[in-house]
Formats: structure tokens, sequence, C-alpha cells
């Protein structure tokens, strides 16, 4: 069975920094491409981000490009994104997902919440 | 890039047929067949159960349709049962790798 979960998140004040992680198991990692998605209280989905499947390319929403980075580890399994320069509007659920064809995410994981407070 | 536009609410008797609508642009659902339907219930993550507009993920009951005309797709819900009550949200590829979801539908089985 597929899986991801996801692990680092927490509180952090505006301006903080956090890396969150994305643990994949039960498919292979390394031929699909991978994204976050992240959900704030009560409201919708927004996606986030992009990593190619060999981690050489990476695409972002406008309201994070700049301050998050994508990255992965595919002798890991793993998926990684990196917080930087938080704002109050970051405060969400963060979502990582496989990509099953064109932003089809096939798999999600449970989520991580991030919480940016002072 | 804005969200696309689907009605907050969707109400159905047991048994019936619900259409929840998501409307975009000619540069994202009327351009792409990259058109995904996913499910969500409370405290659950999401759940995809179309993509490429009409293609039902794996599992999925055949009591859900997608279908798409200009820049609005559409995802049916048919014999509406009580486990279908969640939100729902559309998505669709942007261009230049970049993706966009709904605004999200609440479906309420009365």
């Amino acid at each position: 069975e597929a899986l991801l979960v996801e692990s680092g998140g927490g509180v952090i004040q505006p301006g903080g920094s956090l890396r969150l992680s994305c643990a994949a198991s039960g498919f292979t990692f390394h031929a699909y491409d991978m994204h976050w998605v992240r959900q704030a209280p009560g409201k919708g989905l927004e996606w986030i981000c992009l990593i190619s499947r060999d981690g050489d390319k990476s695409y972002y929403a406008d309201s994070v490009r700049g301050r998050f980075t994508i990255s992965r580890d595919n002798s890991k399994d793993s998926l990684f994104l990196e917080m930087k320069s938080l704002r109050n509007e970051d405060t969400a659920l963060y979502y990582c997902a496989k990509d099953l064809v064109a932003g089809a995410f096939d798999v999600w994981g449970h989520g991580t919440g991030v919480s940016v407070s002072a | 890039q804005s969200a696309l536009t689907q009605p907050a609410s969707v109400s159905g008797s047991p048994g019936q047929s619900i259409s929840i609508s998501c409307t975009g642009t000619s540069s994202d659902v009327g351009a792409y067949i990259s058109v995904s339907w996913y499910q969500q219930h409370p405290g659950k993550a999401p759940k995809l159960i179309i993509y490429d507009v009409s293609a039902r993920s794996s599992g999925v009951s055949n009591r859900f349709s997608g279908s798409k005309s200009g820049n609005t797709a559409s995802l049916t819900i048919s014999g509406l049962q009580a486990e279908d009550e969640a939100d729902y949200y559309c998505s669709s590829y942007t261009g230049r790798s970049s993706f966009v979801f709904g605004s999200g539908t609440k479906v309420t089985v009365l």
C-alpha cells in the first residue's frame, strides 16, 4: 500500500523558518513527481509546489515563490519543504501528495500542521 | 492564480443525482484535460475520485462521473448515499507546471 507520512510541523514566529519532511513507502518513489498542498484552517486546498521525479525541476505558486524550497532524496524515499520568512497566512495543514499523472494527486499524507503566530 | 469557482453547497436526497460545477478560464479548465476531483471528509486527507476530466481513480464507485464543456468541468454523483456527504474540490493544470484548486463544495445528503 502506498503511504506518505509528513512530519516537522509546529508553532513558529513570523519571519521564522521550518523544514517539513515526507516519508514515502509502498511505491517506487523516484518514478513520480511529488507535490506539497496546504489547507488553512476551515479553508480550501491550495497547491504550493511541485518537484520532478529526478529532482532537477521545481515549480512554485506565487504565494510561496522565493520563500519555500521543495527538494527530495530519492535514496531515502523522502520529500522536503524548506520554509523561510514565514507569515501568518502560511498557517495551514501541509500535505505531501504523489502525482499519478499531470496533477492528479492519488496518494496523500495525513498532513502536518504549521502555525505561524507571535 | 485565482481559485476555480465552485458552488459553496449542493444538497440532495438519498438516491438522487447531483452535479457540482467547476468554472475556470480558457487558460486552465478550458485548455487542458488535466482536471481532477477530490472528496474530503472532515478531518481526513483528500481522496482522488476523478482525473483527466472523466477517468475514475482506482476503487472509486461508478456512481461518480466527470465531464467538461468549455471552461466548466462537472462532477456528477448518482444514487446519492449518506457516505457521499463531504467536501469536494476540483483542480486543473494551469500551464507552466502549475495547478489550481477550486473553492470547494460542501455536499449535504438530506
